[in-house]
């Protein structure tokens, strides 16, 4: 059974770092597209960041060069370091597998919360 | 940057067929899947490449795709189907998702 467990969310000032990790079980990360996906409270889905199974990675506009999206093969584990964070980034953010068929979201997450706030 | 656009929200009344649009720029061209969100909950794919259904997904959920627009239509909508929707699709290396529909069931 495919499994995704994000963890690492929280309170956090403007301007301060955290690193996200979601840890996979019945595939391997490695060997699928994987996704980051937030959802700012009471409002709709937005893909943050993707990593290709060769390692290259995309963002959103709004996050680059601020987050960057990374894998560890050896924990099967995705992770996306967020940097200078913003009020603005506050969200649930979801991990997400790509399906292979199709360019969808396959499996998904619970979700952890992070709150930019001071 | 491409965008998807859909209507806020949609009312219908239990039994009857809701339509949810999602509508783009030669959206039709491309692969649409619909998520399916409940409050407190991980989205759901319901439709994948524009009008497939997976598994363990009801038969009343169907997905078309033509033109500038996609329509998730679920026929003989019930009280279980009250969530948001969202399109989704892919494009230059980006997932592009609508600004959901709340669909209510009343």
């Amino acid at each position: 059974e495919v499994q995704l467990v994000e963890t690492g969310g929280g309170l956090i000032q403007p301007g301060g770092s955290l690193r996200l990790s979601c840890s996979a079980s019945g595939f391997i990360v490695g060997s699928k597209y994987m996704s980051w996906v937030r959802q700012a409270p009471g409002k709709g889905l937005e893909w943050v960041s993707v990593l290709y199974t060769g390692r290259t990675t995309y963002y959103t506009d709004s996050v680059k060069g601020r987050f960057t999206i990374s894998r560890d093969d050896s924990k099967n584990t995705l992770y996306l370091q967020m940097d200078s964070l913003r009020v603005e980034d506050t969200a649930t953010y979801y991990c997400a597998r790509s399906n292979d068929y199709s360019n969808f979201f396959d499996s998904w997450g619970q979700g952890t919360l992070v709150t930019v706030s001071s | 940057s491409y965008e998807l656009t859909q209507a806020p929200s949609v009312s219908v009344s239990p039994g009857q067929t809701a339509i949810i649009t999602c509508s783009g720029d030669k959206l039709g061209d491309k692969h649409v899947c619909w998520y399916q969100q409940k409050p407190g909950q991980s989205p759901v794919v319901v439709i994948y490449a524009s009008n497939k259904r997976p598994s363990g997904i009801p038969e009343r959920f169907s997905g078309s795709n033509f033109g500038n627009t996609a329509t998730l239509t679920i026929s003989g909508s019930q009280a279980v189907d009250e969530a948001d929707y969202y399109c989704q699709a892919w494009d230059k290396n980006a997932y592009i998702f609508g600004g959901g529909t709340r669909l209510a069931v009343l």
